[in-house]
This record gives C-alpha cells, structure tokens and sequence, in this order.
C-alpha cells in the first residue's frame, strides 16, 4: 500500500493553461504540505494544510490554489501556467504534535512549454 | 528564523569509504532535526532524526548523525560508503507550534560513490 500518493506522476502542458496535481495519504495524519522542488533539487515549502485548515501560505503566486477536502487530501491548482512553474512537486504528510518526520510522496513532474 | 546550511554540494567518495556530510542549523530554540535521502526520480525518504535525548542518532542503511549543539551541526556518516548510497541527501530543521510545524530544508548534497 502506498502511503503518500500523487496523480500525475507527469504532467506536460502549455502556457496559460489551468492543472491540478492531486495528492492522499493512508497514514491517518493531519498535516499534509505542498513542495517545489527546482532543477537544483532545491525544496521549498509553499502551503501546509492542518485538519482541513490552511496553515502555512508562504509566498507563492495567487495562481497556485491549494484545497484539502478531508484530513487524508491535499490538491493543488495552478492557474494560467508559466514557463517557471516548471518543477517536481512533492506532497508530504505528518502528524501534528512533536514535529515527527514527514512522509513523501514520489512527487509530480511538471514541465510547461 | 531557523535556517539549514548544508556545506559541499557535492561529495564523492571511494566505495568502502567514510561518508562525512556536514549540515549547520541555525536555531533559538532547541531543533528539531533530520535527515533525508531522495533516489533519482524518488519522494525523500526519512533516513534518522533527532528530537531530545540521546546526541548520537541511528538511522537506516548504516547511517548515524550526531547532533553537537555547541557546533550548531548535525553531521550524518556512514563508515563504509556503498554503491547504492549514491543519492541526494537533505538535512531539515523544524519551526513553529503543534500543528504548525513548517520544515526548513538544506539545499542538498549529492553523494557520488566511485567504484
């Protein structure tokens, strides 16, 4: 059983256009994250999601909308696509409390031409 | 804020070798702290943490780090390097309150393990 799951795993589009990257976890954790990491494997964290709730909105374009239906889903959508949003995105899982390890999942490629 | 420096971009090192990875934190409070490893085309993986107690922590594959606060480090080793080792390696830190916690990443060492 997969822990941490994301759909696509490859995504290849064209400027302008609108893309969701879906994201669940079967951990039972509350805290699920979105992060970009660029082609110098640099990863930075764009939003945190406990409970349903947005915590962390660090800043990234309005053009990326995260949305958490349950504890166990995370997606996010991006707007009008650009060149730079080309990256590996990662969703990730925890649970709150004592900051324990999060759990990855393989992460999407998105390449926008 | 807490922030991560992960010193050398790049390691190569002999099979059979030590593997020495250096990462300093910066933090006000005592960290939270860990290390990661990302396979080519792979999410990252959990390889040790360290959260209070004991300094000297033990991961999986043979690694340990050992968290020296008066260095602000938290170096990871391996005694004897091997060919599957070859990989990214991360080391974070963590900030914020229960159900905040935000995760503050290094830039990555790439380790190169040389037949």
């Amino acid at each position: 059983d997969t822990a941490v799951s994301q759909t696509p795993k490859y995504l290849v589009t064209q400027m302008g256009n609108d893309k969701s990257i879906k994201c669940e976890q079967n951990l039972g954790h509350d805290t699920m994250y979105w992060y970009k990491q660029d082609s110098k494997k640099f990863l930075k964290i764009m939003f945190s999601y406990n409970n349903k709730e947005l915590i962390i909105n660090e800043t990234v374009p309005n053009r990326f909308s995260p949305k958490s239906p349950d504890k166990a889903h995370l997606n996010l959508h991006i707007n009008s696509l650009e060149l730079g949003d080309s990256a590996v995105y990662f969703c990730a899982s925890t649970t709150s409390g004592v900051p324990y390890e999060q759990y990855f999942g393989p992460g999407t490629r998105l390449t926008v031409t | 804020a807490q922030s991560v420096t992960q010193l050398g971009s790049h390691v190569s090192v002999s099979e059979g070798a030590l593997v020495l990875l250096r990462c300093n934190y910066s933090s006000s409070v005592p960290p939270y702290l860990f290390w990661y490893v990302q396979y080519p085309n792979q999410g990252l993986q959990l390889l040790l943490k360290y959260t209070t107690g004991a300094t000297l922590v033990k991961g999986i594959n043979g690694f340990e780090a050992e968290f020296k606060k008066s260095e602000t480090s938290f170096h990871l080793t391996k005694p004897s390097a091997h060919m599957s080792d070859a990989a990214e390696y991360f080391c974070a830190v963590s900030e914020g309150t229960s159900g905040t916690y935000k995760y503050i990443f290094g830039t990555g060492t790439r380790l190169k393990v040389l037949a």
